[in-house]
């Protein structure tokens, strides 16, 4: 079945400056690739997604890229704010509604003021 | 429109009790899932299912069983408690397009 890897667990930027959070999958098959963000006691939720036939998605400061051939992802977010504070989960998915998404074990991103 | 709804927010068993988590959505989706966090492990997949009268086992089925009672609503059974049964565990439910889920609030469960 599908695993997915995700790095690093940890990461701490200066407000301003650029976050890189990366994944691996291990399903040629998957197709689908979602990002969710995660604050403290809340539900993950939707940030961004990507399909496998895109390699680059934007969405005003954050982005995805997408390498079918590596079979890697990042996600890509700029100019950081305190409120990107979260944990961050990549997924892994064949892309029907049927289908399970496997998550990442996730990124606690920290901005530092 | 709530979404995804569960049941209870909060819950205290004792090791050998039983419970059930409800979940209900209102999205009219198709395919609906259960699954525990625990820090540091990311969310694991319990049990799924695609479609009103189908369920199947996902990465954690074991000391669970599910209920898919209607297209609306898909419960979590714990028969017999246990301590790594502490968890919080989120209901999701995946719209006709196979965008990411919609997630419910979660259940913080503590099994002492």
């Amino acid at each position: 079945g599908e695993n997915v890897e995700q790095h690093p667990s940890t990461l701490s930027v200066q407000e301003g400056d650029s976050a890189v959070i990366k994944c691996t999958y291990s399903d040629s098959a998957s197709n689908y690739f979602p990002w969710y963000k995660q604050e403290l006691g809340k539900r993950p939720q939707l940030i961004i997604d990507i399909r496998s036939n895109v390699g680059e998605k934007k969405d005003q400061r954050i982005a995805v890229t997408l390498n079918k051939t590596a079979k890697h992802f990042s996600l890509h977010i700029t100019e950081t704010q305190p409120e990107d504070s979260a944990v961050y989960f990549c997924a892994a998915s064949k892309g029907s509604s049927a289908s399970k998404i496997i998550f990442g074990s996730g990124t606690r991103l920290s901005i530092r003021p | 429109n709530a979404g995804v709804t569960q049941t209870p927010k909060f819950q205290v068993l004792k090791t050998g009790q039983s419970m059930t988590l409800q979940c209900a959505q209102d999205m009219n989706h198709n395919s609906m899932y259960w699954y525990r966090q625990d820090p540091g492990m990311g969310l694991r997949l319990i049990y799924y299912s695609a479609s009103e009268g189908t369920t199947d086992k996902g990465e954690v089925p074991n000391g669970y069983n599910v209920s898919r009672l209607n297209k609306r609503e898909f419960s979590l059974r714990l028969e017999s408690a246990a301590p790594s049964q502490t968890s919080v565990y989120f209901c999701a439910s995946r719209d006709e397009g196979g965008r990411g889920y919609t997630f419910g609030s979660g259940t913080r469960l503590t099994v002492v």
